[in-house]
Protein backbone atom coordinates (compact mmCIF):
# COMPACT_ATOMS: atom_id res chain seq x y z
CA UNK A 1 0.00 0.00 0.00
CA UNK A 2 1.79 3.32 -1.18
CA UNK A 3 -1.28 5.57 -0.83
CA UNK A 4 -2.55 7.71 -3.57
CA UNK A 5 -0.18 8.86 -5.99
CA UNK A 6 -0.52 12.09 -8.10
CA UNK A 7 1.52 13.09 -10.75
CA UNK A 8 3.10 16.13 -11.54
CA UNK A 9 3.12 17.84 -8.03
CA UNK A 10 3.60 20.91 -10.06
CA UNK A 11 2.44 22.27 -13.68
CA UNK A 12 2.88 25.33 -14.86
CA UNK A 13 0.96 26.28 -18.58
CA UNK A 14 0.38 29.16 -20.61
CA UNK A 15 -2.93 30.50 -21.28
CA UNK A 16 -5.17 28.35 -23.50
CA UNK A 17 -2.63 24.84 -23.13
CA UNK A 18 -4.19 21.92 -22.36
CA UNK A 19 -2.64 19.94 -18.98
CA UNK A 20 -3.55 15.97 -17.99
CA UNK A 21 -2.84 15.16 -14.48
CA UNK A 22 -2.82 10.93 -13.57
CA UNK A 23 -4.24 9.83 -10.03
CA UNK A 24 -3.06 6.40 -8.97
CA UNK A 25 -5.26 5.55 -5.92
CA UNK A 26 -4.57 2.80 -3.51
CA UNK A 27 -4.60 -0.86 -5.09
CA UNK A 28 -8.28 -2.10 -4.45
CA UNK A 29 -10.08 1.16 -3.90
CA UNK A 30 -12.87 1.28 -5.95
CA UNK A 31 -14.25 4.50 -5.42
CA UNK A 32 -12.11 8.13 -6.44
CA UNK A 33 -13.05 11.22 -5.90
CA UNK A 34 -11.23 14.66 -7.60
CA UNK A 35 -11.22 18.00 -6.09
CA UNK A 36 -10.10 22.03 -6.58
CA UNK A 37 -9.17 23.33 -4.07
CA UNK A 38 -7.69 27.14 -3.71
CA UNK A 39 -6.42 29.72 -1.11
CA UNK A 40 -8.42 29.45 1.94
CA UNK A 41 -11.41 27.60 -0.15
CA UNK A 42 -11.79 23.94 1.17
CA UNK A 43 -11.94 21.25 -1.12
CA UNK A 44 -14.45 21.53 -3.92
CA UNK A 45 -16.09 18.81 -5.77
CA UNK A 46 -15.53 18.47 -9.67
CA UNK A 47 -16.39 14.30 -10.18
CA UNK A 48 -16.38 10.90 -8.51
CA UNK A 49 -15.99 7.33 -10.18
CA UNK A 50 -16.63 3.58 -8.81
CA UNK A 51 -14.80 1.78 -10.68
CA UNK A 52 -14.59 2.77 -14.31
CA UNK A 53 -18.23 4.51 -14.18
CA UNK A 54 -17.64 8.11 -13.99
CA UNK A 55 -21.03 8.75 -11.57
CA UNK A 56 -21.33 12.33 -10.78
CA UNK A 57 -20.00 15.24 -12.47
CA UNK A 58 -19.99 18.97 -10.67
CA UNK A 59 -22.80 20.60 -12.58
CA UNK A 60 -20.51 23.97 -11.96
CA UNK A 61 -17.80 22.45 -13.70
CA UNK A 62 -17.06 23.88 -17.28
CA UNK A 63 -17.15 21.28 -20.25
CA UNK A 64 -13.39 22.21 -20.38
CA UNK A 65 -12.36 19.73 -18.02
CA UNK A 66 -12.91 15.83 -18.05
CA UNK A 67 -11.87 12.64 -16.92
CA UNK A 68 -11.48 9.33 -17.32
CA UNK A 69 -11.03 6.29 -15.32
CA UNK A 70 -10.12 3.62 -17.49
CA UNK A 71 -10.20 -0.10 -16.36
CA UNK A 72 -10.91 1.04 -12.89
CA UNK A 73 -7.54 1.75 -11.98
CA UNK A 74 -5.59 4.88 -12.46
CA UNK A 75 -7.20 8.24 -13.53
CA UNK A 76 -6.43 11.26 -14.93
CA UNK A 77 -8.17 14.72 -15.27
CA UNK A 78 -7.70 16.61 -18.46
CA UNK A 79 -7.92 20.68 -18.48
CA UNK A 80 -8.68 21.79 -22.33
CA UNK A 81 -7.76 25.67 -23.41
CA UNK A 82 -6.84 26.47 -19.93
CA UNK A 83 -7.33 30.08 -18.10
CA UNK A 84 -5.79 31.90 -15.58
CA UNK A 85 -8.95 31.04 -13.01
CA UNK A 86 -7.88 27.19 -13.07
CA UNK A 87 -4.78 27.58 -11.05
CA UNK A 88 -5.38 25.43 -8.23
CA UNK A 89 -4.19 22.56 -6.30
CA UNK A 90 -6.24 19.42 -7.97
CA UNK A 91 -6.79 16.54 -5.23
CA UNK A 92 -7.33 12.86 -5.84
CA UNK A 93 -8.88 10.81 -3.24
CA UNK A 94 -9.88 7.24 -3.13
CA UNK A 95 -11.55 4.45 -0.89
CA UNK A 96 -12.86 1.17 -1.00
CA UNK A 97 -16.78 0.26 -0.94
CA UNK A 98 -18.78 2.70 0.97
CA UNK A 99 -16.13 4.70 2.14
CA UNK A 100 -17.06 4.51 6.03
CA UNK A 101 -13.70 4.76 6.96
CA UNK A 102 -12.50 7.67 5.23
CA UNK A 103 -10.79 8.61 2.00
CA UNK A 104 -7.58 8.82 1.44
CA UNK A 105 -5.84 11.77 -0.32
CA UNK A 106 -3.05 12.17 -3.00
CA UNK A 107 -0.44 15.17 -1.75
CA UNK A 108 -2.19 16.97 -5.17
CA UNK A 109 -1.03 18.87 -8.42
CA UNK A 110 -0.87 22.21 -8.14
CA UNK A 111 -1.58 23.94 -11.41
CA UNK A 112 -0.10 27.74 -12.29
CA UNK A 113 -1.69 29.21 -15.51
CA UNK A 114 0.49 31.95 -16.56
CA UNK B 1 -28.64 20.97 -2.29
CA UNK B 2 -26.15 18.77 -0.35
CA UNK B 3 -24.00 21.40 1.62
CA UNK B 4 -21.70 21.09 4.76
CA UNK B 5 -21.26 24.63 6.99
CA UNK B 6 -18.69 24.60 9.35
CA UNK B 7 -18.51 26.95 12.18
CA UNK B 8 -16.71 30.26 10.62
CA UNK B 9 -13.32 30.80 11.84
CA UNK B 10 -10.54 31.54 12.08
CA UNK B 11 -10.62 30.23 15.43
CA UNK B 12 -7.75 30.80 18.09
CA UNK B 13 -7.09 29.27 21.27
CA UNK B 14 -4.33 29.14 23.75
CA UNK B 15 -1.65 26.42 24.30
CA UNK B 16 -3.47 24.31 26.39
CA UNK B 17 -7.35 24.75 26.18
CA UNK B 18 -9.84 23.04 24.12
CA UNK B 19 -10.98 23.85 20.69
CA UNK B 20 -14.12 23.29 19.49
CA UNK B 21 -14.92 22.86 16.06
CA UNK B 22 -18.91 22.41 14.75
CA UNK B 23 -20.09 20.90 11.16
CA UNK B 24 -24.07 20.81 10.15
CA UNK B 25 -24.59 18.47 6.85
CA UNK B 26 -27.55 19.08 4.79
CA UNK B 27 -27.80 15.10 3.36
CA UNK B 28 -29.13 12.50 4.96
CA UNK B 29 -27.53 10.05 2.84
CA UNK B 30 -24.06 9.66 5.01
CA UNK B 31 -23.87 7.18 7.60
CA UNK B 32 -20.06 8.30 8.20
CA UNK B 33 -18.70 11.74 8.92
CA UNK B 34 -15.17 12.42 8.79
CA UNK B 35 -12.54 15.18 10.67
CA UNK B 36 -9.80 16.17 8.23
CA UNK B 37 -6.54 18.09 9.32
CA UNK B 38 -4.96 19.80 6.27
CA UNK B 39 -1.97 22.21 6.98
CA UNK B 40 -0.66 25.00 4.87
CA UNK B 41 0.55 23.65 1.22
CA UNK B 42 -0.67 20.26 2.19
CA UNK B 43 -3.46 17.83 1.13
CA UNK B 44 -6.19 16.76 3.84
CA UNK B 45 -5.25 14.58 6.71
CA UNK B 46 -7.81 12.10 7.62
CA UNK B 47 -7.77 12.29 11.61
CA UNK B 48 -11.46 10.80 12.71
CA UNK B 49 -14.48 9.16 11.64
CA UNK B 50 -17.57 8.72 13.24
CA UNK B 51 -20.37 6.56 12.73
CA UNK B 52 -22.78 6.24 15.88
CA UNK B 53 -24.82 8.79 17.27
CA UNK B 54 -22.75 10.12 20.59
CA UNK B 55 -19.23 10.57 21.48
CA UNK B 56 -15.46 9.01 19.95
CA UNK B 57 -12.60 9.59 21.70
CA UNK B 58 -9.32 9.04 20.23
CA UNK B 59 -6.67 10.59 22.45
CA UNK B 60 -6.90 14.40 22.64
CA UNK B 61 -9.52 14.16 19.69
CA UNK B 62 -13.43 13.71 20.44
CA UNK B 63 -15.69 13.27 17.69
CA UNK B 64 -19.65 14.01 18.48
CA UNK B 65 -22.75 12.81 16.12
CA UNK B 66 -26.14 13.65 16.64
CA UNK B 67 -27.99 12.55 13.15
CA UNK B 68 -31.07 13.84 14.12
CA UNK B 69 -29.94 17.23 14.14
CA UNK B 70 -27.38 16.59 11.57
CA UNK B 71 -24.69 18.02 13.40
CA UNK B 72 -21.04 16.82 13.86
CA UNK B 73 -18.43 18.40 16.02
CA UNK B 74 -14.70 17.52 16.91
CA UNK B 75 -13.09 19.14 20.34
CA UNK B 76 -9.16 19.10 20.64
CA UNK B 77 -8.54 19.05 24.24
CA UNK B 78 -4.92 20.20 25.26
CA UNK B 79 -4.79 22.23 22.43
CA UNK B 80 -1.02 22.42 21.21
CA UNK B 81 0.68 24.49 18.45
CA UNK B 82 1.05 21.99 16.40
CA UNK B 83 -3.18 21.67 16.37
CA UNK B 84 -2.88 25.06 14.39
CA UNK B 85 -4.21 23.62 10.68
CA UNK B 86 -7.61 23.66 9.00
CA UNK B 87 -10.32 21.30 9.90
CA UNK B 88 -12.53 20.08 7.22
CA UNK B 89 -15.53 17.98 7.57
CA UNK B 90 -17.02 15.54 5.22
CA UNK B 91 -19.89 12.05 5.07
CA UNK B 92 -19.21 9.69 3.60
CA UNK B 93 -22.09 9.95 1.02
CA UNK B 94 -21.20 12.58 -1.00
CA UNK B 95 -17.72 13.99 0.57
CA UNK B 96 -18.68 17.61 0.02
CA UNK B 97 -16.36 19.61 2.04
CA UNK B 98 -17.03 23.48 3.20
CA UNK B 99 -14.88 25.83 3.51
CA UNK B 100 -12.91 24.31 6.63
CA UNK B 101 -12.68 26.03 9.87
CA UNK B 102 -8.95 27.53 10.73
CA UNK B 103 -7.56 26.83 14.04
CA UNK B 104 -4.65 28.75 15.50
CA UNK B 105 -2.99 27.47 19.22
CA UNK B 106 -0.70 30.02 20.57
CA UNK B 107 1.83 29.33 22.57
Amino acid sequence: DTGVSQNPRHKITKRGQNVTFRCDPISEHNRLYWYRQTLGQGPEFLTYFQNEAQLEKSRLLSDRFSAERPKGSFSTLEIQRTEQGDSAMYLCASTRDQANYGYTFGSGTRLTVV
Amino acid sequence: QKEVEQNSGPLSVPEGAIASLNCTYSDRGSQSFFWYRQYSGKSPELIMFIYSNGDKEDGRFTAQLNKASQYVSLLIRDSQPSDSATYLCAGNNDMRFGAGTRLTVKP
